[in-house]
């Protein structure tokens, strides 16, 4: 099970761009890499899933260089409610997804 | 909606005092499972299902049980709780195969005293 490394914390301003890097050295070739977010008190909820280069949907992107060690999720133009604690999670589809959850990056946007 | 429901959302009980934290889904996924949240240490998986009849356990499973009768249905028994299992707890679910998107419940607040 690959682990994974993300910031703890990470402030910015509405309006903003935000990109939370996430690293993942020893990501085998059938991981997923699958980010979630979380409010306080509420289970956490997909955003994005991809496996290389770039992902893209509705509310977030997902860049991933060829090596794949590492993943940045990008969340265009924040508000206040994107503040929240995001995971970054790697995984293969065939397995039994006991995945990792580490402690996140907790994002706040300030005003 | 599509949705995961927990029923309590709240609990504090005593002690050794049996009780069950029910999980449902309408969304016939084949794929349900419960999880433990402690601050500091993320998400923690206690028991998986892949399908009807077929549970497993996961990273945390000591002092659970779990059984899945229906494919809807995946309760969480604590048989004998203890203070050390007070925790924020979550049920999630999935369709099987390559599909990485869970679907968790709104969260079951546990307190043993």
């Amino acid at each position: 099970l690959a682990k994974t490394t993300q910031p703890i914390s990470m402030d910015s301003y509405e309006g903003q761009e935000v990109n939370i890097t996430c690293s993942h050295n020893n990501i085998a070739t059938n991981d997923y890499i699958t980010w979630y977010q979380q409010f306080p008190s509420q289970g956490p909820r997909f955003i994005i899933q991809g496996y290389k280069t770039k992902v893209t949907n509705e509310v977030a992107s997902l860049f991933i260089p060829a090596d794949r060690k590492s993943s940045t999720l990008s969340l265009p133009r924040v508000s206040l409610s994107d503040t929240a604690v995001y995971y970054c999670l790697v995984g293969a589809w065939d397995s039994n997804y006991q995945l990792i959850w580490g402690a996140g990056t907790k994002l706040i946007i300030k005003p | 909606e599509a949705q995961v429901t927990q029923n309590p959302r709240y609990l504090i009980t005593v002690t050794g005092k049996k009780l069950t934290v029910t999980c449902s889904q309408n969304m016939n996924h084949e794929y349900m499972s419960w999880y433990r949240q402690d601050p500091g240490l993320g998400l923690r998986q206690i028991y998986y299902s892949m399908n009807v009849e077929v549970t497993d356990k996961g990273d945390v499973p000591e002092g659970y049980k779990v059984s899945r009768k229906e494919k809807r249905n995946f309760p969480l028994i604590l048989e004998s709780p203890s203070p050390n299992q007070t925790s924020l707890y979550f049920c999630a679910s999935r369709t099987d195969g390559f599909q990485y998107e869970q679907y968790f419940g709104p969260g079951t607040r546990l307190t043993v005293t």
